[in-house]
């Protein structure tokens, strides 16, 4: 089985641009996840979606930052328009359910971003 | 409130040997779900080990044991037979159910190295 795919692998862009992540989750997982990793501030959820419906977004910093479910098996993280203190490492992440060992999630390999 | 606190920012180990990544963990609620992750430095978040609240026997997965002290809070992780491989930061993290949401709460990280 394929784990969390994402893409890209890195990204760097300047100021001001546009950038969106994506990401598709293991089939058959209900639950998407998007996290984002820096130093100061570690690991932190940013949003996450059940069924292509966002439950929790007030992770998400600002207006700038956006997602999306279209469809079961594709997730989308935008940032428009993008600073520098957006810099990290975004993660998403999937699992079956929320009950038991079901709630494990499983992460993608990550992209990282870099804004100048 | 930290959430999830691990107390050793660094680990030295001598392959072969077992060593104990320490977690404890501060909720209110009765059921959450712990779990530990490893993040070599090629930046990937891997799934190691998941110990449900309700769970009666601590969790085993390999090499990897959880020492669930429920009382106590804690939620050391014990790799048995280190192998150099095993260097890496490692995460441990707790989710919370209910109104809580179902993000996961990620401790600073333990950096492991294991030497020959």
């Amino acid at each position: 089985d394929a784990g969390v795919i994402q893409s890209p692998r890195h990204e760097v862009t300047e100021m001001g641009q546009e950038v969106t992540l994506r990401c598709k989750p293991i089939s058959g997982h209900d639950y998407l996840f998007w996290y984002r990793q820096t130093m100061m501030r570690g690991l932190e959820l940013l949003i996450y979606f059940n069924n292509n419906v966002p439950i929790d977004d007030s992770g998400m910093p600002e207006d700038r930052f956006s997602a999306k479910m279209p469809n079961a098996s594709f997730s989308t993280l935008k940032i428009q328009p993008s600073e520098p203190r957006d810099s990290a490492v975004y993660f998403c992440a999937s699992s079956l359910g929320l009950a038991g060992s079901q709630e494990t999630q499983y992460f993608g390999p990550g992209t990282r971003l870099l804004v100048l | 409130a930290q959430k999830i606190t691990q107390t050793q920012p660094g680990m030295f180990v001598q392959e072969k040997e077992a060593v104990t990544l320490d977690c404890t963990y501060d909720t209110s609620d009765p059921s959450y779900g712990l779990f530990w992750y490893k993040q070599p430095s090629s930046g990937e978040m891997i799934f190691l080990i998941y110990q449900g609240s309700y769970d009666q026997q601590n969790a085993t997965e390999g090499r990897y044991s959880l020492n669930f002290q429920k009382a106590r809070k804690s939620a050391n992780l014990v790799i048995s037979a280190s192998q150099l491989g095993d260097s890496a930061m490692y995460f441990c993290a707790m989710r919370e159910g209910g109104d809580s949401g179902y993000a996961l709460n990620f401790g600073k990280g333990t950096s492991l190295l294991v030497t020959p």
